[in-house]
């Protein structure tokens, strides 16, 4: 079946450091692959998203390419803010429904 | 427009009490999911619903969980009897299509059963 890997964390960095949040997947198909993020109190929200290989999904500074060939959707962020610490779950799709299947999800903690 | 709303956003039970967990949609949305996140593990599917119809619960762990969706609206989950296994936290999404569509997640409901 589907599924998901991601670093575990949690993830401690200094404000204005480089992110990288490993991801890789397992798939039978060709799935859509997601990160979402879940912020303190809060409902988790679509963070980027890339629907086909060597796609790159950026928003808010954030980015993931779509590598078939690794099987990964590795999250990045070039300088990370206090207001980026949450949970970060990466995510894939060949359908939604049971076969949205999600990581274990990884915490961040950005320190002033 | 608002977004998917969950009542109550916590909840502390004792093992055997019944809870029931209930979930708005954002109007228009047909597509209903459940998912739960059980002790600070991967998210995990439960159950699809299409309007009122339910589309697909494989991911329903047993019979002691009841999902309903009355009228293609809010959707409840009751848990009867609750277990200490059932602690987590509840979260319910809904889209426009069950394709390409984006799942809209609510804020979910954290369960404690103690």
């Amino acid at each position: 079946g589907n599924s998901v890997t991601q670093m575990e964390g949690p993830v401690t960095l200094s404000e204005e450091a480089f992110l990288t949040i490993n991801c890789t997947y397992t798939a039978t198909g060709y799935p859509s692959l997601f990160w979402y993020v879940q912020y303190p109190g809060e409902g988790l929200q679509l963070l980027l998203k890339a629907t086909k290989a060597d796609d790159k999904g950026s928003n808010k500074g954030f980015e993931a390419t779509y590598r078939k060939e690794t099987t990964s959707f590795h999250l990045e962020k070039g300088s990370v803010q206090v207001s980026d610490s949450a949970v970060y779950f990466c995510a894939l799709s060949e359908d939604y429904g049971q076969n949205f299947v999600f990581g274990p999800g990884t915490r961040l903690s950005v320190l002033p | 427009e608002a977004g998917v709303t969950q009542f109550p956003s916590h909840s502390v039970i004792e093992k055997g009490q019944t809870v029931t967990l209930r979930c708005d949609p954002i109007s228009g949305h047909d597509n209903l999911y459940w998912y739960r996140r059980v002790m600070g593990k991967e998210i995990k599917f439960l159950l699809h619903f299409v309007k009122e119809s339910k589309q697909d619960e494989s991911g329903m762990p047993n019979n002691r969980f009841l999902a309903e969706r009355t009228g293609g609206t809010y959707s409840t989950l009751k848990v009867q009897p609750a277990e200490l296994e059932d602690s987590g936290v509840y979260f319910c999404a809904s889209s426009q299509e069950t394709h390409n569509s984006p799942l809209h997640f609510g804020n979910g409901t954290r369960l404690t059963v103690t």
